[in-house]
């Protein structure tokens, strides 16, 4: 089965704070995926990767990087956390090589920005 | 930008009924695809649905997709307590990895 972990389920910060997110997939995917979820708006992408090192935008990009370093980690930074970046993280990965990927996703950091 | 909506927002049905979601969306799509989310949980991959396909069954879901009119359906039949969750659709768009959903519609099963 495969398994995605999120680094913390609830996270607490402040305005301001660099905000790290950590997800590690291990099933060997290639593509890996941030999104953002909100009541009444679905899940939007906030940022994906196809590769090592490599990241493209998604929808919602701003006031956010991304970093991925090794194939099975891929990490979600908050550069400087508003009020208005309150949501729930989901991370997910898929393989690539197939148009019928589906993807599997990680249990969810609910993040509060005080 | 979402490419899904799905529709109703919300489903109330007793334990044994069916339950009937639609999604519409906006552009030709490779295929459709149904999640679940358990309440506070990451999504979980329920069915695919593939763009020359018309139904497709899978235990207690069936999903049927039109493509003429960018719609689609997923009916759970017998309905448990444990289906109480948010149903999600989302739709792959030409040579792309990436998945756009729509706004799910939230299920509850009273016992």
């Amino acid at each position: 089965d495969v398994k995605v972990t999120q680094s913390s389920r609830y996270l607490v910060k402040r305005t301001g704070e660099k905000v790290f997110l950590e997800c590690v997939q291990d099933m060997d995917h290639e593509n890996m995926f941030w999104y953002r979820q909100d009541p009444g708006l679905g899940l939007r992408l906030i940022y994906f990767s196809y590769d090592v090192k490599m990241k493209e935008k998604g929808d919602i990009p701003e006031g956010y990087s991304v970093s991925r370093e090794k194939k099975e980690r891929f990490s979600l930074i908050l550069e400087s956390a508003s009020t208005n970046q309150t949501s729930m993280y989901l991370c997910a990965s898929s393989l690539r090589g197939q148009l019928e990927e589906t993807q599997y996703f990680g249990p969810g950091t609910r993040l509060l920005v005080l | 930008s979402q490419q899904g909506e799905e529709d109703p927002q919300a489903l109330s049905i007793q334990e044994g009924e069916n339950a009937t979601m639609n999604c519409s969306y906006k552009t030709s799509i490779n295929n459709l695809q149904w999640y679940r989310q358990n309440s506070g949980r990451g999504l979980v991959h329920l069915i695919l649905i593939r763009s020359n396909e018309r139904e497709k069954h899978s235990g207690r879901l069936r999903v049927t997709l039109d493509t003429s009119k960018k719609s689609s359906s997923l009916l759970i039949t017998a309905s448990r307590a444990a289906d109480t969750a948010s149903y999600f659709c989302a739709t792959v768009v030409g040579n792309d990895y990436k998945l756009s959903f729509g706004a799910g519609t939230t299920v509850t099963v009273r016992a």
